[in-house]
């Protein structure tokens, strides 16, 4: 089945480091791959996505690009601020069939808690 | 504003009793999920419908019952089944097709006693 396997938190970083989380994939289908964001006690927020090869999604300053050759999606940032503190998870979306048909459903990673100090 | 709702925010229930969590979508999505998060294990799924009057159980249904009478509307019911109910719920929603994501609603706090 698809999986996903990013790298394990705690991540304490001071502010206006240089960022990246890895994530890797396996999935039988082509999916699509995204990143989320959960500030404490709050729902996911989509972060940036990529739906194909090569692909890179960006946002916020935010930044990751689509291999398919290593089967990865990490995420990166230049500078990081205080306020990016937050969990992230790396998740794919590919078609699951099931039995009264099929559906896109997400696979998440575990998570990855990022602390970014003053 | 479009968006998904889900209500209460935080939910206390004595062990034994039946609970059911509201979530409600305004974004015209077919399809609605329901996830369950515990520290440090990342977002199970319970269950999800990608349209009205069906649903489909996810990787961890037991001890949990849906249903999907309306479009915008996914209520999950945490039954006495369920062995381990204290978790924060996440709702989500999305249009089922490859390449768009899911929305999530706030979250709702469960606490069992």
């Amino acid at each position: 089945g698809d999986s996903v396997t990013q790298m394990e938190g705690p991540v304490t970083l001071s502010e206006e480091a240089f960022l990246t989380i890895n994530c890797t994939y396996t999935a039988t289908g082509y999916p699509s791959l995204f990143w989320y964001v959960q500030y404490p006690g709050e729902g996911l927020q989509l972060l940036l996505k990529a739906t194909k090869a090569d692909d890179k999604g960006s946002n916020k300053g935010f930044e990751a690009t689509y291999r398919k050759e290593t089967t990865s999606f990490h995420l990166e940032k230049g500078s990081v601020q205080v306020s990016d503190s937050a969990v992230y998870f790396c998740a794919l979306s590919d078609m699951t069939p099931h039995s009264g048909g099929s559906n896109y459903k997400l696979t998440f990673g575990k998570g990855t808690l990022l602390t970014v100090n003053p | 504003d479009g968006g998904i709702t889900q209500s209460p925010k935080y939910l206390f229930r004595k062990e034994g009793q039946n609970v059911t969590l509201s979530c409600e979508q305004n974004l015209n999505h077919d399809a609605m999920y329901w996830y369950r998060q515990d520290p440090g294990q990342g977002l199970r799924l319970i269950y999800y419908s990608q349209i009205v009057n069906d649903f489909q159980k996810g990787d961890i249904a037991e001890g949990y019952s849906v249903s999907r009478e309306k479009k915008e509307s996914f209520p999950l019911t945490v039954t006495s089944a369920q062995k381990n109910p204290t978790a924060f719920y996440l709702c989500a929603s999305s249009r089922d097709r490859r390449g768009y994501e899911q929305y999530f609603g706030p979250g709702t706090r469960l606490t069992v006693t």
